[in-house]
Protein backbone atom coordinates (compact mmCIF):
# COMPACT_ATOMS: atom_id res chain seq x y z
CA UNK A 1 0.00 0.00 0.00
CA UNK A 2 1.09 3.10 -0.53
CA UNK A 3 2.22 5.30 1.80
CA UNK A 4 2.41 8.92 0.55
CA UNK A 5 -0.19 9.42 -2.00
CA UNK A 6 -0.30 12.47 -4.10
CA UNK A 7 -3.18 12.27 -6.40
CA UNK A 8 -2.37 15.12 -8.48
CA UNK A 9 -0.06 14.57 -11.19
CA UNK A 10 -0.63 18.39 -12.74
CA UNK A 11 -1.93 21.32 -11.36
CA UNK A 12 -2.19 25.07 -12.95
CA UNK A 13 -2.30 27.86 -10.94
CA UNK A 14 -2.40 31.80 -12.08
CA UNK A 15 0.33 34.30 -11.15
CA UNK A 16 -0.73 35.59 -7.51
CA UNK A 17 -3.22 33.16 -6.67
CA UNK A 18 -3.00 30.44 -3.73
CA UNK A 19 -2.86 26.91 -4.55
CA UNK A 20 -2.91 23.57 -2.63
CA UNK A 21 -1.18 20.62 -3.43
CA UNK A 22 -2.61 17.33 -1.49
CA UNK A 23 -0.97 14.85 0.01
CA UNK A 24 -2.61 12.24 2.08
CA UNK A 25 -0.30 9.28 4.16
CA UNK A 26 -0.86 5.92 5.58
CA UNK A 27 1.17 4.93 9.07
CA UNK A 28 -0.15 3.36 12.05
CA UNK A 29 2.14 4.93 14.07
CA UNK A 30 1.72 7.87 16.40
CA UNK A 31 4.85 9.59 15.99
CA UNK A 32 5.92 10.73 12.70
CA UNK A 33 7.26 13.55 10.54
CA UNK A 34 6.19 15.06 6.98
CA UNK A 35 7.92 16.96 4.81
CA UNK A 36 7.57 18.77 1.05
CA UNK A 37 10.08 19.73 -1.07
CA UNK A 38 10.77 21.64 -4.32
CA UNK A 39 12.52 19.55 -7.40
CA UNK A 40 12.50 22.65 -10.42
CA UNK A 41 13.44 22.26 -13.89
CA UNK A 42 17.40 22.48 -12.26
CA UNK A 43 16.70 19.52 -10.73
CA UNK A 44 18.11 19.76 -7.23
CA UNK A 45 15.53 18.83 -4.25
CA UNK A 46 14.81 22.01 -2.29
CA UNK A 47 13.49 21.38 1.60
CA UNK A 48 10.54 23.44 1.96
CA UNK A 49 8.23 23.06 5.54
CA UNK A 50 8.06 20.35 8.44
CA UNK A 51 5.25 19.40 10.13
CA UNK A 52 5.51 17.07 13.31
CA UNK A 53 2.98 14.63 14.04
CA UNK A 54 2.42 16.29 17.57
CA UNK A 55 2.87 19.62 16.86
CA UNK A 56 -0.06 21.57 17.61
CA UNK A 57 -0.14 24.23 14.80
CA UNK A 58 0.18 24.18 11.62
CA UNK A 59 3.60 24.77 10.11
CA UNK A 60 4.26 28.24 8.10
CA UNK A 61 7.68 29.28 6.33
CA UNK A 62 7.27 32.27 4.44
CA UNK A 63 4.59 31.80 1.38
CA UNK A 64 4.31 28.33 2.44
CA UNK A 65 2.18 26.67 4.97
CA UNK A 66 1.12 23.30 6.02
CA UNK A 67 -2.81 22.03 5.84
CA UNK A 68 -1.98 19.21 8.48
CA UNK A 69 -5.18 17.48 9.35
CA UNK A 70 -4.36 14.49 11.69
CA UNK A 71 -7.62 12.59 11.68
CA UNK A 72 -7.91 12.42 8.06
CA UNK A 73 -4.10 11.61 7.54
CA UNK A 74 -3.62 14.64 5.23
CA UNK A 75 -1.13 17.04 4.66
CA UNK A 76 -1.52 19.83 1.95
CA UNK A 77 0.86 22.61 0.78
CA UNK A 78 -0.78 25.30 0.43
CA UNK A 79 1.59 28.46 -1.60
CA UNK A 80 -0.22 31.63 -1.50
CA UNK A 81 0.30 34.21 -3.70
CA UNK A 82 2.02 31.88 -6.33
CA UNK A 83 5.05 33.35 -8.64
CA UNK A 84 6.45 32.27 -11.85
CA UNK A 85 9.38 30.60 -9.99
CA UNK A 86 7.23 28.58 -7.98
CA UNK A 87 6.72 26.08 -11.57
CA UNK A 88 8.19 23.00 -9.88
CA UNK A 89 7.77 19.79 -8.95
CA UNK A 90 6.81 18.83 -5.65
CA UNK A 91 7.05 16.13 -3.53
CA UNK A 92 6.20 15.19 -0.19
CA UNK A 93 7.58 12.70 2.16
CA UNK A 94 7.09 10.71 5.03
CA UNK A 95 9.12 9.60 8.30
CA UNK A 96 7.78 7.82 10.64
CA UNK A 97 8.67 6.73 14.29
CA UNK A 98 10.16 3.45 13.85
CA UNK A 99 12.65 5.19 11.02
CA UNK A 100 14.12 7.83 13.34
CA UNK A 101 16.91 5.89 14.16
CA UNK A 102 17.56 5.93 10.45
CA UNK A 103 16.10 8.53 9.00
CA UNK A 104 14.79 7.19 6.06
CA UNK A 105 11.77 9.46 3.84
CA UNK A 106 9.09 7.99 1.82
CA UNK A 107 8.22 9.99 -1.00
CA UNK A 108 5.27 10.75 -2.98
CA UNK A 109 5.11 10.36 -6.53
CA UNK A 110 4.95 13.78 -6.68
CA UNK A 111 2.66 16.93 -8.69
CA UNK A 112 4.12 19.06 -11.29
CA UNK A 113 2.75 22.83 -10.63
CA UNK A 114 3.03 25.04 -13.22
CA UNK A 115 2.37 28.79 -12.85
CA UNK A 116 1.34 31.07 -15.47
CA UNK A 117 0.72 34.82 -16.05
CA UNK B 1 27.85 26.97 0.56
CA UNK B 2 28.83 23.74 -0.85
CA UNK B 3 26.69 21.58 1.12
CA UNK B 4 26.18 18.20 -0.64
CA UNK B 5 28.33 17.91 -4.20
CA UNK B 6 27.71 15.07 -6.66
CA UNK B 7 29.79 14.30 -9.50
CA UNK B 8 29.78 13.41 -12.09
CA UNK B 9 26.65 15.76 -13.12
CA UNK B 10 25.90 13.54 -16.05
CA UNK B 11 27.49 9.97 -17.46
CA UNK B 12 26.37 7.65 -19.98
CA UNK B 13 27.30 3.99 -19.81
CA UNK B 14 27.18 0.73 -21.56
CA UNK B 15 25.43 -2.40 -20.37
CA UNK B 16 28.27 -3.49 -18.50
CA UNK B 17 30.62 -1.11 -17.82
CA UNK B 18 31.17 -0.47 -13.92
CA UNK B 19 31.30 3.34 -12.36
CA UNK B 20 31.39 5.08 -9.31
CA UNK B 21 29.07 8.02 -8.40
CA UNK B 22 30.37 10.15 -5.52
CA UNK B 23 28.79 12.24 -2.93
CA UNK B 24 30.64 14.97 -0.81
CA UNK B 25 29.10 16.45 2.15
CA UNK B 26 30.83 19.66 4.05
CA UNK B 27 27.75 19.83 7.18
CA UNK B 28 29.21 17.46 9.57
CA UNK B 29 26.72 15.28 9.12
CA UNK B 30 26.41 11.66 10.45
CA UNK B 31 23.73 10.18 7.73
CA UNK B 32 24.15 9.65 4.17
CA UNK B 33 21.44 8.16 1.47
CA UNK B 34 21.57 7.31 -2.15
CA UNK B 35 17.99 7.69 -3.79
CA UNK B 36 17.11 7.45 -7.13
CA UNK B 37 14.53 8.59 -9.07
CA UNK B 38 12.28 7.38 -12.12
CA UNK B 39 9.67 8.98 -14.06
CA UNK B 40 6.08 9.01 -12.10
CA UNK B 41 7.84 7.00 -9.01
CA UNK B 42 9.08 9.77 -6.45
CA UNK B 43 12.51 8.81 -5.23
CA UNK B 44 13.45 5.33 -3.87
CA UNK B 45 16.08 4.63 -1.07
CA UNK B 46 18.71 2.17 -2.75
CA UNK B 47 21.23 2.61 0.46
CA UNK B 48 22.29 4.75 3.35
CA UNK B 49 25.17 4.87 6.16
CA UNK B 50 24.14 6.08 9.61
CA UNK B 51 27.95 7.15 10.20
CA UNK B 52 31.08 6.18 9.14
CA UNK B 53 32.27 2.85 8.00
CA UNK B 54 28.33 1.83 8.35
CA UNK B 55 26.41 1.32 5.28
CA UNK B 56 22.83 -0.68 4.66
CA UNK B 57 20.25 -1.52 2.54
CA UNK B 58 17.17 0.92 1.63
CA UNK B 59 14.64 -0.24 -0.63
CA UNK B 60 16.00 -0.82 -4.14
CA UNK B 61 19.88 -2.02 -3.02
CA UNK B 62 20.16 -4.58 -6.26
CA UNK B 63 22.73 -3.93 -8.16
CA UNK B 64 24.47 -1.73 -6.60
CA UNK B 65 27.28 -0.97 -3.95
CA UNK B 66 28.12 1.37 -1.50
CA UNK B 67 31.44 2.56 0.85
CA UNK B 68 31.79 4.88 3.63
CA UNK B 69 35.06 5.50 4.27
CA UNK B 70 35.24 8.65 5.46
CA UNK B 71 32.24 11.18 7.14
CA UNK B 72 31.72 13.23 4.04
CA UNK B 73 32.12 10.85 1.24
CA UNK B 74 29.20 8.13 0.12
CA UNK B 75 30.41 6.72 -2.80
CA UNK B 76 27.91 4.62 -4.61
CA UNK B 77 28.99 1.76 -7.32
CA UNK B 78 27.62 0.09 -10.04
CA UNK B 79 29.96 -2.98 -11.19
CA UNK B 80 28.09 -4.35 -14.02
CA UNK B 81 25.12 -1.36 -15.35
CA UNK B 82 22.42 -2.49 -16.83
CA UNK B 83 20.09 -0.06 -19.06
CA UNK B 84 17.46 -0.45 -15.58
CA UNK B 85 19.69 1.55 -13.94
CA UNK B 86 19.08 4.25 -16.51
CA UNK B 87 17.98 7.10 -14.07
CA UNK B 88 18.73 10.27 -12.27
CA UNK B 89 20.26 9.64 -9.03
CA UNK B 90 20.63 11.97 -5.66
CA UNK B 91 22.83 11.80 -2.69
CA UNK B 92 21.44 13.20 0.79
CA UNK B 93 22.61 13.96 4.17
CA UNK B 94 21.27 14.72 7.86
CA UNK B 95 22.79 15.14 10.79
CA UNK B 96 20.46 11.98 12.28
CA UNK B 97 17.99 11.34 14.94
CA UNK B 98 16.22 14.66 15.24
CA UNK B 99 12.30 14.60 14.82
CA UNK B 100 12.80 17.61 12.65
CA UNK B 101 15.84 16.20 10.90
CA UNK B 102 16.12 17.97 7.45
CA UNK B 103 17.92 16.01 4.38
CA UNK B 104 19.63 18.23 2.36
CA UNK B 105 19.92 17.21 -0.94
CA UNK B 106 22.63 17.20 -3.95
CA UNK B 107 22.08 18.31 -7.53
CA UNK B 108 21.87 14.73 -9.02
CA UNK B 109 23.51 12.45 -11.75
CA UNK B 110 21.95 11.56 -14.76
CA UNK B 111 22.83 8.33 -15.90
CA UNK B 112 21.99 6.62 -18.62
CA UNK B 113 23.08 2.74 -19.49
CA UNK B 114 23.01 1.80 -23.03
Amino acid sequence: AQKITQTQPGMFVQEKEAVTLDCTYDTSDQSYGLFWYKQPSSGEMIFLIYQGSYDEQNATEGRYSLNFQKARKSANLVISASQLGDSAMYFCAMREAAAYNTDKLIFGTGTRLQVFP
Amino acid sequence: NAGVTQTPKFRVLKTGQSMTLLCAQDMNHEYMYWYRQDPGMGLRLIHYSVGEGTTAKGEVPDGYNVSRLKKQNFLLGLESAAPSQTSVYFCASSYGTLAKNIQYFGAGTRLSVL
